[in-house]
């Protein structure tokens, strides 16, 4: 069985700071999505990074695939109170079913 | 372009009823799947519906059926409803049959609370 771990599990940061949430998996994956969820919302597609290495920008955003596709990083620089919520990473079994990992609950203090 | 609309949004039941959930995907698109999230669990997937047959199934009980109609949308069913069952739970459309890079775009769900 194929399992997404994330860590941390919770993070308060205060608005200005950096930071870096992982995903790691038990296996390697063809592609990893993250997402993130909003309180009261359903998760919205961030990115989806396919390629070992892959390093992609969404604005203060950053998110790194390993090169042994088994992990994967999302970067925030200067963390504003709209970066709230949980991010969650996806990725998609032999069995095309996606699976998400428990996701890293974020909270930025103004 | 409308989003996925998921109804009700809030529902409350007790032990033992049975309850059914609705969603209407995004226009055009063809998969709908279902998943269930609670605080201990996360997001955990249910089912799979493309062209009104199930594609893909979790690893829940027989209490969770779900269809889905020739417009695309689709509804599950919980029956004999468990205090365990109470989370939020929530839709998703594709265009196509999940590929690799197929982006799921999700409803707001419905949070069911069972007393």
């Amino acid at each position: 069985t194929q399992l997404l771990e994330q860590s941390p599990q919770f993070l308060s940061i205060q608005e200005g700071e950096n930071l870096t949430v992982y995903c790691n998996s038990s296996s390697v994956f063809s592609s990893l999505q993250w997402y993130r969820q909003e309180p009261g919302e359903g998760p919205v597609l961030l990115v989806t990074v396919v390629t070992g290495g892959e390093v992609k920008k969404l604005k203060r955003l950053t998110f790194q695939f390993g090169d042994a596709r088994k992990d994967s990083s999302l970067h925030i620089t200067a963390a504003q109170p709209g970066d709230t919520g949980l991010y969650l990473c996806a990725l998609k079994t032999s069995y095309d079913k996606v699976i998400f990992g428990p996701g890293t609950s974020l909270s930025v203090i103004p | 372009k409308a989003g996925v609309t998921q109804t009700p949004r809030y529902l409350i039941k007790t032990r033992g009823q049975q309850v059914t959930l609705s969603c209407s995907p995004i226009s055009g698109h063809r998969s709908v799947s279902w998943y269930q999230q609670t605080p201990g669990q996360g997001l955990q997937f249910l089912f799979e519906y493309f062209s009104e047959t199930q594609r893909n199934k979790g690893n829940f009980p027989g209490r969770f059926s779900g269809r889905q109609f020739s417009n695309s949308r689709s509804e599950m069913n919980v029956s004999t409803l468990e205090l365990g069952d109470s989370a939020l739970y929530l839709c998703a459309s594709s265009l196509v049959l999940r590929q690799t890079n197929s982006p799921l775009h999700f409803g707001n769900g419905t949070r069911l609370t069972v007393t």
